[in-house]
């Protein structure tokens, strides 16, 4: 159980596109989403904290202009890099969690900006 | 979160069982330790969570001191699958013990 599903699996896109990924909780309904970025040889650095049904909470440093949550229903939260640039390449990841248990993990998104 | 100090790399022989230390003495008593792993390019995996008693599943064991200063987690039977950066994490009770903090983990390989 627990599962996770992230998509894209990886994207190459345009400088000044926008791209947006998906994560999904497959078999439980997650009342809290997070979303990660993890940098090459880094550790993952929490962007965002999303409820259902209310606005996200960024963490400080974090572009919430540049980097949109939606976290529409229970199973559902996209993260969209809006006018993505090189320096927003990145492996992203997401995580749901349902009250007080675990969080668990998608197997991450490798956003390419050339 | 409070700060956990783990070892940067270990070793393991493939089959042996692998102990994994973490020092957390600053947690508070409502704090649980939470341990999760990452494969090279995959998301974390959870691994186990314990608060005070030790605790068991198909993947692992965690033993907490009784002073919950520190804990360990056991591999019992290391497979090469099993190399991974390991994590562990106490969420601040002022984050309703949601925030995961990553720090840089151990580094496990193991080894045929």
């Amino acid at each position: 159980g627990a599962v996770v599903s992230q998509h894209p699996s990886w994207v190459i896109c345009k400088s000044g596109t926008s791209v947006k990924i998906e994560c999904r909780s497959l078999d439980f309904q997650a009342t809290t989403m997070f979303w990660y970025r993890q940098f090459p040889k880094q550790s993952l650095m929490l962007m965002a904290t999303s409820n259902e049904g209310s606005k996200a909470t960024y963490e400080q440093g974090v572009e919430k202009d540049k980097f949109l949550i939606n976290h529409a229903s229970l199973t559902l939260s996209t993260l969209t890099v809006t006018s993505a640039h090189p320096e927003d390449s990145s492996f992203y990841i997401c995580s749901a969690s349902r009250y007080n248990q675990p969080q668990h993990f998608g197997d991450g998104t490798r956003l390419s900006i050339l | 979160d409070a700060k956990t100090t783990q070892p940067t790399s270990m070793d393991c022989a493939e089959g042996r069982a692998a102990n994994l230390p973490c020092n957390h003495s600053t947690i508070s008593g409502n704090e649980y330790v939470y341990w999760y792993r990452q494969i090279h390019s995959q998301g974390p995996q959870y691994i186990i969570h314990g608060l005070k008693n030790n605790e068991t599943n198909e993947m692992a064991s965690l033993i907490i001191t009784e002073d919950r200063k520190s804990s360990t987690l056991i591999l019992p039977h290391a497979t090469l699958r099993d190399t991974a950066v390991y994590y562990c994490i106490v969420p601040r009770e002022d984050t309703g013990f949601q925030k995961l903090v990553f720090g840089t983990g151990t580094r496990l390989l193991v080894s045929p």
